[in-house]
């Protein structure tokens, strides 16, 4: 157990419609990150936060958006849904923005799309 | 041009025996981090070692070991006396710069497979 937890585990729902994924980091870790695992593009960064802030944005779709709480868990709102975001989505949190610190994963939520 | 390149899409080995996946990276950085995850068919993503590139030693974890060959710019993992567990994608990544925005660019992973 990483001590990310995420939640829903699993997602199903139909194409234009939005759904919200959320993540707690470890204890006293202040930075977040998602990824997105997809059997085409592999595994993709999203993007980042650190202590509310975004950091880091990655191959990131419009449609889709993120934002860290005051208490450092985030969200990862993913709104008009195509049959091609049906995906694993990861967050994964380490102590600090940069530096050597290791990135845990959580165990992610798997989306489909139908 | 990719990042992380892992050669092998799939692996088998014999239960006990060693096993070496290959990474190789590309960055221009000299700062920077390369890190192995297993990834097991209940999909959860578990960090196994990590090499930073002014690390002077190989990394070892246990049962990995990360044989860090800087000028041929690659980062394979061992994995000693294998076990039926061990079965599950294997993934590289590497993180470039110590500055801000921290991301991992992960290869496209490595099934290995252990034969009891």
């Amino acid at each position: 157990d990483s001590g990310v937890t995420q939640t829903p585990k699993h997602l199903i729902t139909a194409t234009g419609q939005r759904v919200t994924l959320r993540c707690s980091p470890r204890s006293g870790d202040l930075s977040v990150y998602w990824y997105q695992q997809s059997l085409d593009q592999g595994l993709q960064f999203l993007i980042q936060y650190y202590n509310g802030e975004e950091r880091a944005k990655g191959n990131i779709l419009e449609r889709f958006s993120a934002q860290q709480f005051p208490d450092l868990h985030s969200e990862l709102n993913l709104s008009s849904l195509e049959l091609g975001d049906s995906a694993l989505y990861f967050c994964a949190s380490s102590s600090s923005a940069g530096g050597k610190e290791t990135q845990y994963f959580g165990p992610g939520t798997r989306l489909l799309v139908l | 041009a990719q990042k992380i390149t892992q050669t092998q899409p799939g692996m088998f080995v014999q239960e006990k025996e060693a096993v070496t996946l290959d990474c190789t990276y590309d960055t221009s950085d000299q700062s920077y981090g390369l890190f192995w995850y297993k990834q097991p068919s209940s999909g959860e993503m578990i960090f196994l070692i990590y090499q930073g590139s002014y690390d002077e030693q190989n990394a070892t974890e246990g049962r990995y070991s990360l044989n860090f060959q800087k000028a041929r710019k690659s980062a394979n993992l061992v994995i000693s006396a294998s076990q039926l567990g061990d079965s599950a994608m294997y993934f590289c990544a590497m993180r470039e710069g110590f500055d801000a925005g921290n991301m991992l660019t992960f290869g496209g992973g490595t099934r290995l497979m252990v034969k009891p």
